[in-house]
């Protein structure tokens, strides 16, 4: 069965430290994976995007890897802040319907 | 950049009354927009994808019956749960697809539904 797994449910980390979050999936093949930023009683907020054919991709603090052989995305928050807690929610791309399939998230806390 | 406006934010109703939601992109238009549902604690569940001037497409399980939408403008997409029943409080989410700039989705505020 098709399958995505973010790598915990909640994840608790110092500030200063870098969190770095996991998204696997089982019996896709998604054209481009992202990650989106989700806070409480709001929609979630884009913030990366990575093709299949690309292997890393940077965006201020934030850098995301995306191993297709291995089947995981690494999303990694450098020098975390405490504004930086929230949920965070990696989605496949499949196909030419431009759907979007999401994992359940991975609640982030950044301790001061 | 773009903005998804979601209206209202928190709608509470009476079993067996129906509720609209509605969905707009204020600076962009939009030909297909994505209903999500979410309950607490899981993930974004697509629900049904929306297209203008069209039928809309749902997803296995999802009740077009119940879950009416109605896409009549490329800047207007609502969502109508009738006959709505405590198992329906959810968290509705709407999006929409950004062909330009970051290509990602840019998604509505939400409407948290809570029926009593």
């Amino acid at each position: 069965s098709q399958k995505i797994e973010q790598n915990s449910e909640a994840l608790n980390i110092q500030e200063g430290k870098t969190a770095t979050l996991t998204c696997n999936y089982t019996n896709y093949s998604p054209a481009y994976l992202q990650w989106y930023r989700q806070d409480p009683g709001r929609g979630p907020v884009f913030l990366l995007l990575i093709r299949e054919n690309e292997k890393e991709k940077r965006k201020e603090r934030l850098k995301v890897t995306f191993d297709t052989t291995l089947k995981q995305s690494l999303f990694h928050i450098t020098a975390s802040q405490p504004a930086d807690s929230a949920t965070y929610l990696c989605a496949l791309g499949i196909g030419s319907a431009r759907q979007l399939t999401f994992g359940s998230g991975t609640q982030l806390t950044v301790l001061p | 950049g773009a903005v998804v406006s979601q209206h209202p934010s928190r709608v509470i109703c009476k079993s067996g009354t129906s509720v609209k939601i509605e969905c707009r992109s204020l600076d962009f238009q939009a030909t297909t927009m994505f209903w999500y549902r979410q309950f607490p604690k899981q993930s974004l569940m697509l629900m049904a994808t929306s297209n203008e001037g069209s039928k809309a497409t749902y997803e296995q399980g999802v009740e077009k019956d119940k879950f009416l939408i109605n896409h009549a403008s490329l800047t207007l997409s609502t969502l109508t749960v009738t006959s709505a029943h405590p198992e329906d409080s959810s968290f509705y989410i709407c999006s929409v697809l950004l062909l330009r700039g970051h290509f990602g989705y840019t998604f509505g505020s939400g409407t948290r539904l809570t029926v009593v």
